[in-house]
């Protein structure tokens, strides 16, 4: 079946730090793939996606690759902010806008 | 404009109990899911309804149910409640057109269960 897995958090970075969180999948064919963020008290919500390989999502300074040879959509950013602090998740449309979310990756930015 | 809204947003339950998860969706927007999110873990998929009618479901028992109403709100049902319930349960909704998965999710219900 489908499965997302991501590394393990917490991540802790400075203020400015450069950013990966890596992510792989497990899937039949090709599917979209998504990051969705979670910051602290608020619901679930899309950061950026990327429906066919090599296709790049970006969005507020985070890129994600899709890279088919690998399985992998690794999340980055090349300087991040005290307010980029929140949980992270890496997912795959799995079915009729059905996604699957991997365990999700805390990333905690400090000044 | 509203987003999606869900209550209530913490509630506390005995084994055995049963509990009712109300959701409403984003004006204009026709399918909601479920999703179960167990602490330290991604969200699960349980329901998907579009038009009223079930479009999916994932691999939860017979005691969780969920409907959608006329005006596309949505309820989920859990019966003979278990520790293992306890959780916190997000309602997301989509417009319904085009597997975009792009969901627009609720801040949830968090659900104990004693």
């Amino acid at each position: 079946g489908n499965s997302v897995t991501q590394m393990e958090g917490p991540v802790t970075l400075s203020e400015e730090a450069f950013l990966t969180i890596n992510c792989t999948y497990t899937a039949t064919g090709y599917p979209s793939l998504f990051w969705y963020v979670q910051y602290p008290g608020e619901g679930l919500q899309l950061l950026l996606k990327a429906t066919k390989a090599d296709d790049k999502g970006s969005n507020k300074g985070f890129e994600a690759t899709y890279r088919k040879e690998t399985t992998s959509f690794h999340l980055e950013k090349g300087s991040v902010q005290v307010s980029d602090s929140a949980v992270y998740f890496c997912a795959l449309l799995s079915g009729y806008s059905t996604l699957t979310f991997g365990k999700g990756t805390m990333l905690l930015v400090s000044p | 404009d509203a987003g999606v809204t869900q209550s209530p947003t913490h509630l506390i339950k005995t084994r055995g109990q049963q509990v009712t998860l109300r959701c409403s969706p984003i004006s204009g927007h026709k399918s909601v899911s479920w999703y179960q999110q167990v602490l330290g873990q991604g969200p699960q998929f349980i329901f998907q309804y579009y038009e009223k009618e079930e479009r999916g479901r994932g691999n939860f028992p017979d005691r969780f149910s969920a409907r959608q109403f006329p005006n596309y709100s949505s309820e989920l049902n859990v019966n003979a409640l278990l520790l293992g319930d306890s959780a916190l349960y997000l309602c997301a909704s989509t417009s319904g057109v085009g597997n975009t998965g792009e969901l627009f999710f609720g801040e949830g219900s968090r659900l104990t269960v004693l």
